[in-house]
């Protein structure tokens, strides 16, 4: 496709219960981040995929969350268990390669409610 | 963890003037770029400097990185209505090419 697209933009989801988040990036991007925002304030490093390496997850709040990669394409994101401080909005990224270090292109992000 | 802080958080202005906003960060960096968030959504990438660069100009808009007080500045000249939004920086660490961290943004509205 012609950008990063993000599926669902909305997500309303009752406490205890799954989410998965998907990102599918612009074709050819070998990396891919997930990133979480909530409202007014800053975007909070999750994941990183680069190619075929191992992703960081150093960013991952806790076990709850995971995320997978298939190849350079399409990532989920699953939140398990969700809790109200959940909430937030999910914004992926890819580029085109992360070194030196290129302009990443954004989803429009999943906005998620835990009620 | 973040990796900059952009200062102001907030910038109100009027149409016409000139919009500068700081980000600092803590760790070497290969390179510093800048994006702009409408509506709390996605981000537009819109310049990125490398660390052995000083200035860097796009449009309407100038960059400058001091990698020794490790900070940047964003300038954005002649500002229209249409530049109200979340401005954030966003670094690759030197030792670490993988991430890319943002700032804490500086939300900028510009009055017609």
């Amino acid at each position: 496709g012609a950008g990063v697209s993000q599926s669902p933009s909305n997500k309303v989801t009752e406490k205890g219960k799954d989410v998965e988040l998907r990102c599918d990036p612009i074709s050819g991007h070998t990396a891919l981040y997930w990133y979480r925002q909530r409202l007014g304030q800053g975007l909070e490093f999750l994941i990183y995929f680069q190619g075929n390496s191992a992703p960081d997850k150093s960013g991952l709040p806790s076990d709850r969350f995971s995320a997978e990669r298939t190849g350079e394409s399409v990532s989920t994101l699953t939140i398990q268990r969700t809790q109200q401080e959940d909430s937030a909005v999910y914004l992926c990224a890819s580029s085109l390669t992360s070194s030196p270090g290129h302009g990443a292109f954004f989803g429009q992000g999943t906005r998620l409610t835990v009620v | 963890s973040q990796q900059g802080e952009e200062d102001p958080q907030a910038l109100s202005i009027q149409e016409g003037e000139n919009a500068t906003m700081n980000c600092s960060y803590k760790t070497s960096i290969n390179n510093l770029q800048w994006y702009r968030q409408n509506s709390g959504r996605g981000l537009v990438h819109l310049i990125l400097i490398r660390s052995n660069e000083r200035e860097k100009h796009s449009g309407r808009l100038r960059v400058t990185l001091d990698t020794s007080k490790k900070s940047s500045s964003l300038l954005i000249t002649a500002s229209r209505a249409a530049d109200t939004a979340s401005y954030f920086c966003a670094t690759v660490p030197y030792r670490n090419t993988d991430k890319l961290i943002f700032g804490t943004g500086t939300r900028l509205q510009v009055f017609p």
